[in-house]
């Protein structure tokens, strides 16, 4: 069975930094792009970054340009997400998708809540 | 940047009724324009790509159309499992989801 498994959400402090993983399972891993995407209490979906199937390629959105880097190791079947100056806002659950027609395939979500 | 704007904001029909929802680009992103179903603790279910071709395994009451700036996500014959979120997507540059339209039966 195709599927993406995060880990890594919780709880940290504002200012802080947390590290989310997606493992992929069941497909050719490198044969698909990776984004993140995040839902905070109440509002719509958000999408943050990507990176190409060889990794060679990201991008990420305003809101998060200079605090999250996008990288994966495909010897793992891995995407990592290195959140760094997390503030109140980027509290939210947290997905990753591989875009195969559309996003095709999500990860269940992880939540990261930022507080004090 | 690309923004999209989705109308309306929410809707309330009946079963068996006719659902459109239009999806706005703020420029031409010719037909590279997603759209999915979010239900609350479930994670968004890609329902046509490409503006047009269905996903498999999603039901044929559900239709795309339009190219450029213009988008519509109909709904036929509304059924209680209908009841959602919906969101178009941009994949022309970068990704963009609009603000979503909340469906009630």
């Amino acid at each position: 069975e195709e599927e993406l498994v995060e880990s890594g959400g919780g709880v940290v402090q504002p200012g802080g930094s947390l590290r989310l993983s997606c493992a992929g399972a069941g497909f050719t891993f490198d044969d698909y792009p990776i984004h993140w995407v995040r839902q905070a209490p109440g509002k719509g979906l958000e999408w943050l970054c990507y990176i190409s199937g060889d990794g060679g390629g990201t991008y990420y959105a305003d809101s998060v340009k200079g605090r999250f880097t996008i990288s994966r190791d495909n010897s793992r079947n891995s995407v990592s997400l290195q959140m760094n100056g997390l503030k109140t806002e980027d509290t939210a659950f947290y997905f990753c998708a591989r875009e195969g027609g559309g996003f095709d395939k999500w990860g269940q979500g992880s939540l990261v809540t930022v507080s004090s | 940047d690309i923004q999209m704007t989705q109308t309306p904001s929410s809707l309330s029909a009946s079963v068996g009724d006719r659902v459109t929802i239009t999806c706005r680009a703020s420029e031409s992103i010719s037909t590279y324009l997603n759209w999915y179903q979010h239900k609350p603790g479930k994670v968004p279910n890609v329902l046509i790509f490409r503006a047009t071709t269905l996903q498999s395994g999603v039901s044929p009451r559900f239709s795309g159309s339009g190219s450029g700036t213009l988008f519509t996500l109909t709904i036929n014959s509304l059924q209680p499992e209908d009841a959602a979120t919906y969101y178009c997507q941009q994949s022309y540059t970068a990704r963009t989801f609009g603000q979503g339209t909340k469906v009630e039966i």
